[in-house]
């Protein structure tokens, strides 16, 4: 069993709906990290929460710790949003900062 | 602007080549990384990095071997490449833990094809 779970692999939406990616881990944590991959490659970060909520433009990443459960969360999509979306965790008491991932979502969105 | 840059963008390589993949950071990071992507694994860790001349294997080391001999650059070498080392690199940089967050900055990725 992978130590980080996302769902759904693939998601296709339509410009302008509300979308959610979900992130469930099974380990101890010290901080959830939500990234984003472009066509092309780049990966960059665009959360870092050990709890609650936060909040940049539209979107919004939540976590609960003691559900070991994480969701990522787009309003008003658009079809620059379409990337693959990447949860990892920062395994509390592991080695030098290293980060646990999943595998992954592949957000497509159609104007 | 942080930085993380890699040698290439694209490399083509022959079975049995010795590759050299690498990673320049201008943040002043302690911790350098290298992972492969592949379609339906994500990434995955084949080294890591946390000062000058260390090294310590991740999830996927077989075949690889890595570099560190200055705290800005960080090797990926494949002494004999395989059909099976195809696959997207990345390479990451970061602060060594010490409290807060970790975040990772990546580089563009190589995507590396062995013919």
């Amino acid at each position: 069993k992978n130590e980080v779970e996302q769902s759904p692999q693939n998601l296709t939406a339509q410009e302008g709906e509300f979308i959610t990616i979900n992130c469930s881990y099974s380990v101890g944590i010290s901080a959830l990290h939500w990234l984003q991959q472009h066509p092309g490659g780049g990966i960059v970060s665009l959360f870092m929460l050990s709890s609650g909520k936060k909040k940049h433009g539209r979107l919004i990443a939540t976590i609960n710790i003691q559900e070991k459960h994480s969701s990522l969360h787009i309003t008003a999509s658009h079809p620059r949003d379409s990337a693959v979306y990447i949860c990892a965790v920062e395994n509390y008491g592991g080695s030098q900062g290293n980060l646990i991932f999943g595998k992954g979502t592949k957000l497509s969105v159609k104007p | 602007d942080v930085k993380v840059t890699q040698s290439s963008r694209y490399l083509v390589k022959r079975t049995g080549e010795k590759v050299f993949l690498e990673c320049v950071q201008d943040m002043d990071h302690e911790n350098m990384f290298w992972y492969r992507q592949d379609p339906g694994l994500g990434l995955r860790l084949i080294y890591f990095s946390y000062d000058v001349k260390m090294k310590e294997k991740g999830d996927i080391p077989e075949g690889y071997s890595v570099s560190r001999e200055k705290k800005e650059r960080f090797s990926l070498i494949l002494e004999s490449a395989s059909t099976n080392q195809t696959s997207m690199y990345l390479c990451a940089s970061s602060f060594k833990r010490r409290g807060g967050y970790n975040e990772q900055f990546f580089g563009p990725g190589t995507r590396l094809t062995v013919l």
